[in-house]
């Protein structure tokens, strides 16, 4: 079946790195890709989303392109801040079934000061 | 402003009892679902609804039953409830359609004892 690959479980930075946070998928056709982020204590957040071969999503520094070639959507931003701190997660929307995400496994992000 | 509430937001449960988790939106969503969220597994989906009175299995239902009996109201039944069943169960509502990002709740953290 459609399913998500996150290959890091944890990722710690510094203030200001460079991050990457890979999601590869495994679907047919071209299925809509989104990332949300979850802050201690509260549910998922939509971050943004994408649905079409080299569209790039973005939101708060944030951004990521769809590969169709490579079936990947990383999530990338440039400098990062404490207040990034959270669990990401990519998820897989299933075609012709609505809005029914399949999630991957979340990447928890540390950023220390 | 577009919501999802859930309750009770923490319960405890001894083994073999009921227990039933209430999520209501008012957000005039058609597609409603409940995943639970495991250290190491991310958001699995457990049952989902497309309208008042449907219900459908998701990736893991075994063990759960859910009711939507309103638009606005999306239960999650436990009838035998397990130790393995420990988690915590987030509610969303979404508006259907490939590129919906599904509105989540804050989350009931669920123990069985």
């Amino acid at each position: 079946g459609d399913s998500v690959t996150q290959t890091e479980g944890q990722v710690a930075l510094s203030e200001e790195d460079f991050l990457t946070i890979h999601c590869n998928y495994s679907a047919s056709g071209y299925p809509a890709l989104f990332w949300y982020v979850q802050y201690p204590g509260e549910g998922p957040q939509f971050l943004f989303r994408a649905s079409r071969d080299k569209e790039k999503g973005s939101s708060r520094g944030f951004e990521a392109t769809y590969n169709k070639e490579t079936t990947s959507f990383h999530l990338q931003k440039a400098s990062v801040q404490e207040s990034d701190s959270a669990v990401y997660y990519c998820a897989l929307g299933g075609q012709g079934t609505g809005s029914k995400l399949s999630f991957g496994k979340g990447a928890k992000l540390t950023v220390s000061p | 402003e577009a919501a999802v509430t859930q309750s009770p937001r923490n319960k405890v449960a001894v083994t073999g009892g009921k227990v039933t988790l209430s999520c209501n939106q008012t957000n005039n969503h058609n597609n409603m679902y409940w995943y639970r969220q495991d250290t190491g597994h991310g958001l699995r989906l457990i049952h989902y609804s497309y309208g008042a009175g449907s219900t459908e299995k998701g990736d893991i239902p075994d063990g759960y039953k859910a009711s939507r009996p309103s638009q606005e109201n999306f239960s999650l039944i436990l009838e035998l409830a397990t130790p393995s069943q420990t988690s915590v169960y987030f509610c969303a509502s979404g508006q259907g359609g490939n590129n919906q990002a599904p509105l989540f709740g804050e989350g009931t953290r669920l123990s069985v004892l």
